[in-house]
């Protein structure tokens, strides 16, 4: 069966330090992959995406994320994180074989010291 | 240019009673997905609609929820005869009919159950 897997529930760091959050997922298909962000209250936000090509993509706020098929894995980074970053995020797989419908990780939970 | 429109944002229901959440995609999107996120828990995957149809229920309870998308106006899901368990977070999703797109949210309905 699919999955997703984020096996960080919590994460800390201090402002302006790196950031790497981590997704395995189990798929048989040629995945498409998604992280998204998550404020509190609030509805979730693409921060990128991996649909085909490059396996290292780009996305907003400053955030990337690397492709690696030989480890089932997507995951996130961030050179330098700012206190605005603090929120949930969640790493999502979905494919045209299932309709399109995503399958979600459990999440990540990041808060920022100053 | 707005986004995937939830109402309401939140919603009191005693047991017993109907709820009903409504969803209006973005503009040109046909594709709506709903999604379920319990305290503490990421997004599963409830029901996928296109214009009145719906193409995968897979994630829906067996009993008490529906889901419509009609050809006028916006898509509806429905919770007959609310329980406390049913007390989450719904979001909703909308895509393009190009599937390889990825799928906006909107800001969620918070059902809370007395």
């Amino acid at each position: 069966a699919q999955s997703v897997t984020q096996p960080d529930i919590h994460i800390t760091v201090s402002e302006g330090a790196s950031l790497e959050l981590r997704c395995n997922y189990s798929y048989g298909a040629t995945p498409y992959l998604f992280w998204y962000v998550q404020s509190p209250g609030q509805g979730l936000q693409l921060l990128l995406k991996y649909f085909s090509g490059d396996t290292l993509v780009q996305g907003i706020k400053g955030f990337e994320a690397e492709f690696k098929r030989s480890q089932s894995s997507f995951n996130l980074r961030k050179p330098s994180v700012h206190w605005s970053d603090a929120a949930e995020y969640f790493c999502a797989v979905g494919a045209l074989e299932q309709g399109g419908k995503l399958i979600f990780g459990q999440g990540t939970e990041l808060s920022v010291k100053p | 240019n707005a986004g995937v429109m939830q109402n309401p944002r939140h919603l009191v229901r005693r047991r017993g009673q109907e709820a009903r959440l409504r969803c209006s995609p973005m503009k040109g999107h046909s594709h709506v997905y709903w999604y379920r996120q319990l305290p503490e828990e990421g997004l599963k995957f409830m029901v996928y609609l296109q214009k009145e149809n719906i193409i995968d229920e897979s994630g829906m309870p067996k009993e008490r929820f529906s889901a419509e998308f009609p050809k006028e106006g916006p898509s509806i899901l429905r919770i007959q005869q609310v329980v406390r368990g049913d007390s989450a977070a719904y979001f909703c999703a909308s895509s393009p009919a190009d599937r390889a797109q990825p799928q906006h949210f909107g800001d969620g309905t918070r059902l809370s159950i007395l």
